[in-house]
């Protein structure tokens, strides 16, 4: 069965500064994979995702992800937060079809101003 | 209205209460999904529904009922829940079923069970 990992449960950077949220999954073929943001009080936003192709991807709000086969990792980035960035950030992993979708338990981001 | 909104956003309920959470999407998808989110557990899935067909239920309790009246609207009834019940609630849809089509999600119901 196909799962995700997300190491870092909550991470403090300060306003400006560079973001990177790591995403492990794993699953025997090609997944799909997606990042979505969850303000508080608020449901799930899509970042961005991967089906094939360009390996990094561009997503709103001047984030970006890098799937790396071989590491089995989609870790997303940023390189100057801004303090709206405060969030719940959840990695997921789908395949064939739009229902399998499985989530990781979310990474918390506290920004410092 | 655009996207996905789910109504009430809040909901106290007792144990013998019976109530409805309801879901609307204005995107022309065709899957529509409830999800359950407790605090430090991953977002678990509950059912789908794609062209108003339930093609998966995932264990849950009978006393979540859910119901799909067309590809626009989805509700879930709610009868005798448990303290354990309370969570926020999600309403998502996708384009359909046949490709890995992202998915939009709703805001939301808060609910919780008293």
């Amino acid at each position: 069965a196909q799962s995700v990992t997300q190491p870092d449960i909550h991470i403090t950077v300060s306003e400006g500064a560079s973001l990177e949220l790591r995403c492990n999954y794993s699953y025997g073929a090609t997944p799909y994979l997606f990042w979505y943001v969850q303000s508080p009080g608020q449901g799930l936003q899509l970042l961005l995702k991967y089906f094939s192709g360009d390996t990094l991807v561009q997503g709103i709000k001047g984030f970006e992800a890098e799937f790396k086969r071989s590491q089995s990792s989609f870790n997303l980035r940023k390189p100057s937060v801004h303090w709206s960035d405060a969030a719940e950030y959840f990695c997921a992993v789908g395949y064939r079809t739009a229902s399998k979708l499985t989530f990781g338990t979310g990474t918390r981001l506290q920004v410092t101003l | 209205e655009t996207g996905v909104t789910q109504t009430p956003r809040h909901l106290v309920m007792g144990m013998t209460n019976k109530k409805s959470l309801k879901c609307e999407q204005h995107l022309g998808h065709n899957a529509m999904y409830w999800y359950k989110q407790s605090a430090k557990k991953p977002l678990e899935l509950m059912f789908v529904y794609n062209f108003k067909e339930q093609t998966e239920n995932n264990s849950v309790p009978s006393r979540f009922s859910p119901e799909c009246p067309n590809s626009s609207h989805l509700f879930l009834h709610l009868h005798t829940l448990q303290p354990e019940d309370s969570a926020l609630y999600l309403c998502a849809s996708s384009q359909d079923l046949r490709g890995p089509y992202e998915q939009y999600f709703g805001p939301g119901t808060r609910l919780t069970v008293t």
